[in-house]
């Protein structure tokens, strides 16, 4: 079965890290750009961050640049968000999802269940 | 930083036509997509390219993209096509979602 599920969600404290994962299955993860994407409660969604199928390219949102970093192992078919110097405006679902296509013009096909993210002291 | 622009909420009956914009600079020179999201659930790609449809969606969704807007079309509308939607674009690889728009089926 093709799917993506997150993990890692909970709640913490503003500064503090957290790291998010995404185990895909069902497919090649290999082959696939990975990206993350959130939802703060309530608002739209916003797009956080991309890594290249093979890791070798990386984008982030400016929101997140410098305090965030996407990784992802391919030999465990898991994608990974690190997230540092968490501010209470992090507090969203995050999601992943395959970007499928090329490279510069994904869409997002497939994506996980979400994974909630609270910062809150 | 690029921005897309949609209209905050869109009404319209049962079997009618639903059009919801979205606009942005030179939007036309880039693929626009679109995810449909209903509450409690993860989007799901509705149109990608402009104007092409992922396996499984119903062939009243239907988009088009030209200068500097793009258009997502809902032809014959039923009551399960309420939701959120959202239009996306990238821009030099960065993701950039539209503000999204509610559609009501009254």
């Amino acid at each position: 079965q093709v799917r993506l599920v997150e993990s890692g969600g909970g709640v913490v404290q503003p500064g503090r890290s957290l790291r998010l994962s995404c185990a895909a299955s069902g497919f090649t993860f290999s082959s696939y750009a990975m990206h993350w994407v959130r939802q703060a409660p309530g608002k739209g969604l916003e797009w956080v961050a991309v890594i290249w199928y093979d890791g070798s390219d990386k984008y982030y949102a400016d929101s997140v640049k410098g305090r965030f970093t996407i990784s992802r192992d391919n030999s465990k078919n898991t994608l990974y968000l690190q997230m540092n110097s968490l501010r209470a405006e992090d507090t969203a679902v995050y999601y992943c999802a395959r970007g499928d296509g090329s490279s510069g013009y994904w869409y997002l096909v497939l994506w996980g269940q979400g994974s909630l993210v609270t910062v809150s002291s | 930083s690029y921005e897309l622009t949609q209209p905050p909420s869109v009404s319209v009956s049962p079997g009618q036509t639903a059009s919801i914009t979205c606009s942005g600079d030179k939007l036309g020179d880039k693929y626009a997509c679109w995810y449909q999201q209903k509450p409690g659930q993860s989007p799901v790609l509705v149109i990608y390219q402009d104007n092409k449809r992922p396996s499984g969606i119903p062939g009243r969704f239907s988009g088009s993209n030209s200068g500097n807007t793009a258009t997502l079309t809902i032809s014959g509308t039923q009551a399960m096509d309420e939701a959120d939607y959202y239009c996306q674009a990238w821009d030099s690889s960065i993701g950039v979602f539209g503000t999204g728009t509610k559609v009501t089926v009254l």
